[in-house]
């Protein structure tokens, strides 16, 4: 079974704060991907990873940066939290690159900030 | 950015109701269509993939359609319960990465 986990279900953070998401995936998957998701607006994609040190830019990747120091393991960073930055963030994970391949979730972090 | 849509966004049915949720995108660069399931406070789970027109799946209750040349996707529930209540993605993907719809919200009252 594909495991995804995130460091937290629940997070409060403050405005300017520099916060840090973590994503661990034990099934060896290259591919790597956080998304943000907001009422009515779907998953967005914010960043993808396709090995480890590789970081690609999704659709809405400002005020964002990552990190894939390993292969298990793909972190967000908040540099200044923003309050528009309150949203639930999803971390997935999926094997190389092939077009058609299934990507497995992570149960998410709420974030709010204040 | 594609534009992959989801309709309608929430839905309320009675248990026993049979229902049925659409997903429009681009026809255009199609790889595959993924349907997910969404229950609260649980992970997003892959319920389909599909890659050919006219492709039709079945998982339980839970069918799937898809028309890459018109470019659509249909879900059907068969006599909805209470655990079905959940929000259901589908995804695009036209490259090698995954564009998601707005989600349908489905609720079944007992």
């Amino acid at each position: 079974d594909v495991k995804v986990t995130q460091s937290s279900r629940y997070l409060v953070k403050r405005t300017g704060e520099k916060v840090f998401l973590e994503c661990v995936q034990d099934m060896d998957h290259e591919n790597m991907f956080w998304y943000r998701q907001d009422p009515g607006l779907g998953l967005r994609l914010i960043y993808f990873s396709y090995d480890v040190k590789m970081k690609e830019k999704g659709d809405i990747p400002e005020g964002y940066s990552v990190s894939r120091e390993k292969k298990e393991r793909f972190s967000l960073i908040l540099e200044s939290a923003s309050t528009n930055q309150t949203s639930m963030y999803l971390c997935a994970s999926s094997p190389a690159a092939r077009r058609q391949e299934t990507q497995y979730f992570g149960p998410g972090t709420r974030l709010l900030v204040l | 950015i594609l534009n992959v849509e989801q309709s309608p966004q929430s839905l309320h049915v009675q248990e026993g109701d049979s229902t049925n949720f659409t997903c429009s995108f681009p026809s255009s660069n199609f790889y595959a269509l993924h349907w997910y399931r969404w229950e609260t406070a649980k992970s997003p789970e892959a319920l389909f993939v599909m890659t050919l027109n006219g492709d039709e799946k079945k998982k339980g209750r839970i069918s799937a359609t898809l028309n890459t040349k018109e470019g659509y996707s249909y879900l059907y529930i068969k006599g909805s319960q209470p655990e079905d209540s959940a929000t259901y993605l589908c995804a695009l993907n036209a490259g090698n990465m995954l564009t998601f719809g707005g989600g349908t919200r489905l609720m079944v009252k007992p």
